[in-house]
């Protein structure tokens, strides 16, 4: 079955323990991006990345890194989470360069820091 | 710079009555179009995308939205709403730049009464 698999689903932590949250496609997808989804705001990409060892900065980039080693994984690090990084998740994914790609999303990974 | 306005943070039916919820889009370039749906705890899953051919498109479980270029706008409908269809729903604009963002609306979210 064709999916995006994240990891963990759901984590509380404490500020600055450093966390990652891994993320995997099994489409052979060449895009890969990371969103954060906050009430009211709709979702936000932090980071994204066209294809192996290329990543760039999407629109909330600061507090997060990330790394495309594989074409497959795309993690998403906190290196010292603080509250403000408290949210809902996403890892999406998609086929070719165009925009008119629909974006396959992962089901989320809720992350709260204390 | 794109942006997206759901016009609806809310919106209630009863079983058996039309859905319409609505939403606007503002972009530089010609964009690509997309409807998702939230099921609690899960992911976005797609409806429907407009990418420039016919203007009035079908998408799953009978949504269908319509691309009105001179209204700029983007409404989903479905003629008979069914409980199975409350959830959170996303309009979201896509242009075909190197990031490739989707660029969400804050989401309007369905109940369906019994």
């Amino acid at each position: 079955e064709a999916q995006v698999t994240q990891n963990p689903r759901y984590l509380i932590t404490v500020t600055g323990k450093k966390l990652t949250v891994t993320c995997s496609q099994n489409m052979n997808h060449e895009y890969m991006s990371w969103y954060r989804q906050d009430p009211g705001l709709g979702l936000r990409q932090i980071y994204y990345s066209m294809n192996v060892e290329v990543t760039d900065k999407g629109d909330v980039p600061e507090g997060y890194k990330v790394s495309r080693k594989e074409k497959r994984n795309f993690p998403l690090i906190l290196e010292s989470p603080s509250p403000n990084q408290t949210s809902l998740y996403f890892c999406a994914s998609s086929l070719g360069r165009g925009g008119s790609q629909p974006q396959h999303f992962g089901d989320g990974t809720r992350l709260s820091i204390l | 710079a794109q942006s997206v306005t759901q016009l609806d943070s809310h919106v209630s039916v009863s079983e058996g009555t039309p859905v319409l919820l609505r939403c606007n889009y503002s972009s530089s370039y010609s964009p690509s179009l997309f409807w998702y749906v939230q099921h609690p705890n899960k992911g976005l899953q797609l409806l429907l995308k407009y990418t420039s051919a016919a203007t009035l498109v079908k998408g799953i479980n009978g949504f269908e939205a319509e691309f009105k270029k001179s209204e700029t706008s983007f409404h989903l409908t479905k003629p008979s709403a069914h409980m199975s269809d409350a959830a959170e729903y996303f309009c979201v604009v896509s242009v075909d730049t190197g990031r490739r963002a989707l660029t969400f609306g804050s989401g309007t979210r369905l109940q369906v009464q019994p």
